[in-house]
């Protein structure tokens, strides 16, 4: 089946500029997340999505950004009056909970990430 | 905070050998371990969960182990290929279940 999309792959913008980046999760995967990427570094969580409720925003990292998923599937970050330092890779992932006879079963499953570049 | 650390951060071998990498994470009250591999301009693609209930887990020619006592997973990789070339990455979930905590990696290059 199809995994986790995310569009655009690459965005270039100038400063001050605002961005809305989109990620579609693979089908019946309730939980959603957004991750954030330097270079040579492991991605950071951001924010986490169940359903369209966002459950945990706690690694926004100020008021510029936020996130939304209004009918519990596709989600858009959005990022306001970009910076330099918001370019990253932003990379959207999705899971379906469960519970399994060895534990609790929370496979996360990566898009291809879009990559942000504020000039 | 939960805090991982991947060792090496680099490592070249010639095909055929087997690989070895480690990940160390500091707080062991954990649900899960994830191994990704990471390729340039590609996604992350998940190789293994291991649960904390387990000791071990294998897909084909991938093997990891996972110590939550002492904090350490170790993703054995038998009988290297050029193709197996990327970045690997281990992943936990720190008191809750969602917020994965990622090493910065071991980037792996396999010679022909």
């Amino acid at each position: 089946g199809a995994g986790v999309s995310q569009s655009p792959r690459y965005k270039v913008t100038k400063r001050g500029q605002d961005v809305a980046l989109r990620c579609d999760p693979i089908s019946g995967h309730v939980s959603l997340y957004w991750y954030r990427q330097a270079l040579g570094q492991g991605p950071e969580f951001l924010t986490y999505f169940n359903y369209e409720a966002q459950q945990d925003k706690s690694g926004l990292p100020n008021d510029r950004f936020s996130a939304e998923r209004p009918e519990g599937s596709i989600s858009t970050l959005t990022i306001q009056r970009t910076e330099q330092r918001d370019s990253a890779m932003y990379r959207c992932a999705s899971s379906f909970r469960r519970v399994a006879r060895q534990g609790y079963y929370n496979e996360q499953f990566f898009g291809p990430g879009t990559r942000l570049t504020v000039l | 905070k939960q805090e991982v650390t991947q060792i090496p951060a680099a490592l070249s071998v010639p095909e055929g050998e087997n690989l070895v990498l480690n990940c160390s994470f500091t707080d062991s009250a954990i649900y899960n371990l994830q191994w990704f591999r990471q390729d340039p301009g590609k996604g992350l693609t998940s190789l293994l969960l291991i649960q904390s209930s387990q000791r071990e887990q294998t897909s084909g020619r991938l093997n990891a182990s996972l110590d939550k006592s002492s904090g350490r997973s170790t993703l054995y990789i038998a009988a290297s290929q050029p193709g197996d070339s990327a970045t690997y990455l281990c992943a936990v979930p720190g008191s809750n279940d969602y917020k994965l905590s990622f090493g910065a990696g071991t980037t792996v290059t396999v010679r022909a």
